[in-house]
């Protein structure tokens, strides 16, 4: 089963506009990563956020962690067209000494007009 | 730096024949893994190296598909036989270890099985 739940499943916004997604999961976490995926390419990595931070920055990418209350949420200030793609947010699970397992969610859709 | 490299990049098959997916990754990257992705999911761990060993292959369907990565280097996906619900992308994947580590990700191989 997917760990993290992103919300919403697609969003659609006027360039200029910021862009917030945000993602849910159930368990306990080490570290929670945001991946983009444009259209039929593979997955690229933004950025990432360990547990004991609350927030990061990246450029135009913000990530919150609330591990209270098992969430996170990307923002992306004054999107632009060539942001549009699919973003996922994936968990890092500890699996065994020093291995650690991603589980990704179903993504967001973001699409940005010109 | 050259990135993962997959091929096929795309194949079509028939229900119930044989296919291969191949994947390089980033040179001295010792942790490989290989993903399923479903239209509209996220991707899905099916198995995971740490140089010629399987770390996690706890998701993968064993009586239908099998991989390999014998020298630590490149690695096969093999299916065989092949179902209709088997149509997806195959990403492979590779990170310097499996700690915390950001994963970078190949374009994928398309498959649909008719």
């Amino acid at each position: 089963s997917q760990q993290g739940e992103e919300d919403p499943q697609a969003l659609s916004i006027q360039e200029g506009e910021n862009a917030t997604m945000n993602c849910s999961y159930k368990t306990s976490i080490n570290n929670l990563q945001w991946y983009r995926q444009n259209s039929g390419r593979g997955l690229v990595h933004l950025i990432l956020i360990r547990s004991n931070e609350r927030e990061k920055h990246s450029g135009r990418l913000r990530v919150t962690l609330d591990t209270s209350k098992k969430s996170s949420s990307l923002l992306i200030t004054a999107s632009r067209a060539a942001d549009t793609a699919s973003y996922f947010c994936a968990t890092a699970l500890n699996s065994g000494g020093s291995n650690y397992k991603l589980t990704f969610g179903k993504g967001t859709l973001l699409t940005v007009n010109p | 730096e050259a990135g993962v490299a997959q091929s096929p990049r795309y194949k079509i098959i028939e229900k119930r024949q044989s296919v291969a997916f191949w994947c390089n990754p980033i040179s001295g990257h010792a942790t490989l893994y290989w993903y399923q992705q479903i239209l509209g999911q996220g991707p899905k761990l099916l198995i995971q190296f740490q140089n010629n060993g399987v770390v996690d292959d706890s998701q993968l369907p064993k009586d239908r598909f099998s991989a390999e990565r014998l020298k630590g280097v490149d690695s096969t996906l093999k299916i065989q036989p092949a179902k209709l619900e088997d149509s997806a992308v195959y990403l492979c994947a590779s990170s310097f270890t499996s700690s915390y580590n950001t994963q970078y990700f190949g374009p994928g191989t398309r498959l649909t099985v008719l």
